[in-house]
């Protein structure tokens, strides 16, 4: 089953635009990761946050994480065409199975130019 | 650095044949992952390898599926016979404890059972 779950499905807004992705989740986690997947590719890792963390920047994103709530959310500011892709959050569960990384549906973001 | 390459990038089959994809994870990576997605249930863990041992395999979905892992620089995923149903993209991840939690996705197989 699925643990994380995005929203919304799809996104489309134009550049210069702030994107904001969210991510709810059902069991506890030992952290919450976002993936970026562009049409026809692999994923590639975006952005960790731990559990015991509540927010995190790198660059252009931004990510929040709320245990209590059991959501978080990805933030990318002034957007551009590049960041057209899909979006991932995964979760990696606490205890016995904390190897394993459990994927969302994704977030299809368009920036149109 | 290489990244996870695999083999082959596209694969068009009959039913009933068997099909072979391939894995090369990262040197020194000794995790290796294999992911199926699709549009409808969107990425799935089929099973998972530390040290070349299978540890979780519980996401193989029927016997017509298998994983081997020979060596820490080579895996198959392998389905025996294929049926339409199991057209989707797989992808071969790897992790090294010293990348933490990230793992690093191949660019995917994508195979069509017709």
């Amino acid at each position: 089953s699925q643990q994380g779950e995005e929203d919304p499905q799809a996104l489309s807004i134009q550049e210069g635009e702030n994107a904001t992705m969210n991510c709810s989740y059902k069991t506890s986690i030992n952290n919450l990761q976002w993936y970026r997947q562009n049409s026809g590719r692999g994923l590639v890792h975006l952005i960790l946050i731990r559990s015991n963390e509540r927010e995190k920047h790198s660059g252009r994103l931004r990510v929040t994480l709320d245990t209590s709530k059991k959501s978080s959310s990805l933030l990318i500011t002034a957007s551009r065409a590049a960041d057209t892709a899909s979006y991932f959050c995964a979760t990696e569960g606490s205890g016995g199975s904390n190897y394993k990384l459990t994927f969302g549906k994704g977030t299809l973001l368009t920036v149109n130019p | 650095d290489a990244g996870v390459i695999q083999s082959p990038r596209h694969e068009v089959t009959e039913m009933g044949q068997e099909v072979t994809l391939r894995c090369k994870p990262i040197s020194g990576h000794n995790s290796l992952f294999w992911y199926r997605q699709t549009m409808m249930r969107g990425l799935e863990l089929l099973i998972y390898f530390n040290n070349n041992v299978p540890i979780d395999d519980s996401g193989m979905p029927e016997d017509r599926f298998s994983a081997k892992m020979p060596n820490a620089s080579f895996s198959t995923l392998k389905i025996q016979p294929s049926e339409p149903r199991d057209s989707a993209v797989y992808f071969c991840a790897s992790k090294s404890p010293s990348s933490g939690n990230t793992i690093y996705f191949g660019e995917g197989s994508w195979l069509t059972v017709v």
